[in-house]
């Protein structure tokens, strides 16, 4: 049991929106910045979106982050079925002094 | 382009030790911190452990407190984790990843560059 909580599963049709959430706590979500990952079936994780809100460069404007308390949220906009993966949030946790991962959002595009 | 390739994985038996190794390229590696991550067959990502740019800070996941070690070569541009003590529940894919702010602690910004990871197998 993660103390980052998302949701098992999400599902979207192409060109669609679909959002996807973190839910954490003040020891992590609320004191410290929090990361989103995308991985794609068979392969390593890659830095989707850091701070918040931050796209790192080569990634589209199509994903885009946000955070609201201890909670933070990635959406994906104009989905495509190559955006099929495991999504997970992450952020620094003060109380298990370490990172922290969630147990994942399996984006399955219809 | 950064580059980090890991190595020293294997199959090995209960209670044995491995070191693995990460070789890093493409970037001023001794001015970012850097981490280890897992993941178990089918399962999620877990954080091991993580270095700053100077040894100076170092951090453990308490599942593995105590029975691994992260060290760092800034001379040789590499990066490593001494797995002692080998239990099943230690079979999965291990990453190195690269900090995302330079010059930053462990805690700052967390991963960005990942390597494509060594599996390790811990079985009788």
């Amino acid at each position: 049991q993660s103390v980052l909580t998302q949701p098992p599963s999400a599902s979207g049709t192409p060109g669609r929106r679909v959002t996807m959430s973190c839910s954490g706590s003040y020891s992590n979500i609320g004191r410290h910045t929090a990361n989103w990952y995308q991985q794609l079936p068979g392969t390593a994780p890659k830095l989707l979106i850091y701070n918040f809100n931050q796209r790192p460069s080569g990634v589209p404007d199509r994903f885009s982050g946000s955070k609201s308390g201890t909670s933070t949220s990635l959406a994906i906009s104009g989905l495509q079925s190559d955006d099929e993966g495991d999504y997970y949030c992450a952020a620094w946790d003060d109380s298990l002094n370490g990172w922290v991962f969630g147990g994942g959002t399996k984006l399955t595009v219809l | 382009e950064v580059h980090l390739v890991e190595s020293g994985g294997g199959l090995v038996q209960p209670g044995r030790s491995l070191r693995l190794s990460c070789a890093a390229s493409g970037f001023t590696f001794d001015d970012y911190a850097m981490h280890w991550v897992r993941q178990g067959p089918g399962k999620g990502l877990e954080w091991l452990s993580g270095i700053s740019w100077n040894s100076g800070r170092i951090a453990y996941a308490d599942s593995v407190k105590g029975r691994f070690t992260i060290s760092r070569d800034n001379a040789k541009n590499s990066l490593y984790l001494q797995v002692n003590s080998l239990r099943a529940e230690d079979t999965a894919m291990y990453y190195c990843a690269k900090d995302i702010g330079s010059g930053k602690g462990i805690n700052d910004y967390g991963m960005d560059v990942w390597g494509q990871g060594t599996t390790v197998t811990v079985s009788s």
